[in-house]
C-alpha cells in the first residue's frame, strides 16, 4: 500500500481553481488513486478516481503523470461549499488507508 | 435513493458497557467496511466482509468485532469500550475485488460517547 503525502492545508477564494497536489511514490502497478471530500459530522464521499493521464467529471479532474508518483485534484471554480477535507488514496482492492488529508478552506 | 444507513446518529454509553452499531445498505454491494475516525485526524481502516468473509485489519483491537447477517447489514460490536473508543464510527460499502479499484460510499457515520 503506498503512503500518500498531502499538504495540510490550504486557503482559496470563491471563483478560484484550486490544485491539491498528493505525493505517492511508493504506488505499486495495481493501484488507483482515488480522492475523497468529508465535511464535518459527515462520512467522506467520493470525488474522483484515476490510474493514468487525467480523469475528467462533473465536479472535479485528476491528473496523473506518467511515472504516478503523483497526482494533482483540480477544483475549478470553488465555492464556499467546498470547504471540506479532501484525502488522497492510492490503492488497490479493499485495502484503505486514509492519509492526513488536506484542509482546503475557501474564503468569500 | 441507494444509500448507507447508520443507527443511531449518537450512542452514549459507559465505560466497559458493551455496545453494538449497526449499519445497512439498499446498494446491493458485497463489500461492507467499517471505519473508526478520531477527531481532527483521518478515518481508519477496522475490518471489512468480502461477502460472508471476514477480514480484520491486523491493528484492530480484540475488543472490536463485526457480525453480517445478511447482504445489507452489518453490525460493530465493541464489546468493553473504553474511553479511548469514543470517536466517529463509519460503514462504508463497495463492489471492489481482491485486485482494482474501490470506490467507497459512506454512511453519515455514528458518533460514540463513553462515559
Amino acid at each position: 500500500l503506498a503512503k500518500t503525502t498531502q499538504p495540510i492545508s490550504m486557503d482559496s477564494y470563491e471563483g478560484q481553481e484550486v490544485n491539491i497536489t498528493c505525493s505517492h511514490n511508493n504506488i505499486a502497478t495495481n493501484d488507483y488513486i482515488t480522492w475523497y471530500q468529508q465535511f464535518p459530522s459527515q462520512g467522506p464521499r467520493f470525488i474522483i478516481q484515476g490510474y493514468k493521464t487525467k480523469v475528467t467529471n462533473e465536479v472535479a479532474s485528476l491528473f496523473i503523470p506518467a511515472d504516478r508518483k503523483s497526482s494533482t485534484l483540480s477544483l475549478p471554480r470553488v465555492s464556499l461549499s467546498d470547504t471540506a477535507v479532501y484525502y488522497c488514496l492510492a490503492t488497490g482492492g479493499f485495502k484503505t488507508i486514509f492519509g492526513a488529508g488536506t484542509r482546503l478552506f475557501v474564503k468569500a | 435513493d441507494a444509500m448507507v444507513i447508520q443507527n443511531p446518529r449518537y450512542q452514549v454509553t459507559q465505560f466497559g458497557k458493551p455496545v453494538t452499531l449497526s449499519c445497512s445498505q439498499t446498494l446491493n454491494h458485497n463489500v461492507m467496511y467499517w471505519y473508526q475516525q478520531k477527531s481532527s485526524q483521518a478515518p481508519k481502516l477496522l475490518f471489512h466482509y468480502y461477502d460472508k468473509d471476514f477480514n480484520n485489519e491486523a491493528d484492530t483491537p480484540d475488543n472490536f468485532q463485526s457480525r453480517r447477517p445478511n447482504t445489507s447489514f452489518c453490525f460493530l460490536d465493541i464489546r468493553s469500550p473504553g474511553l479511548g473508543d469514543a470517536a466517529m464510527y463509519l460503514c462504508a460499502t463497495s463492489t471492489a475485488t481482491a485486485v482494482g479499484p474501490d470506490t467507497q460510499y459512506f454512511g453519515p457515520g455514528t458518533r460514540l460517547t463513553v462515559l
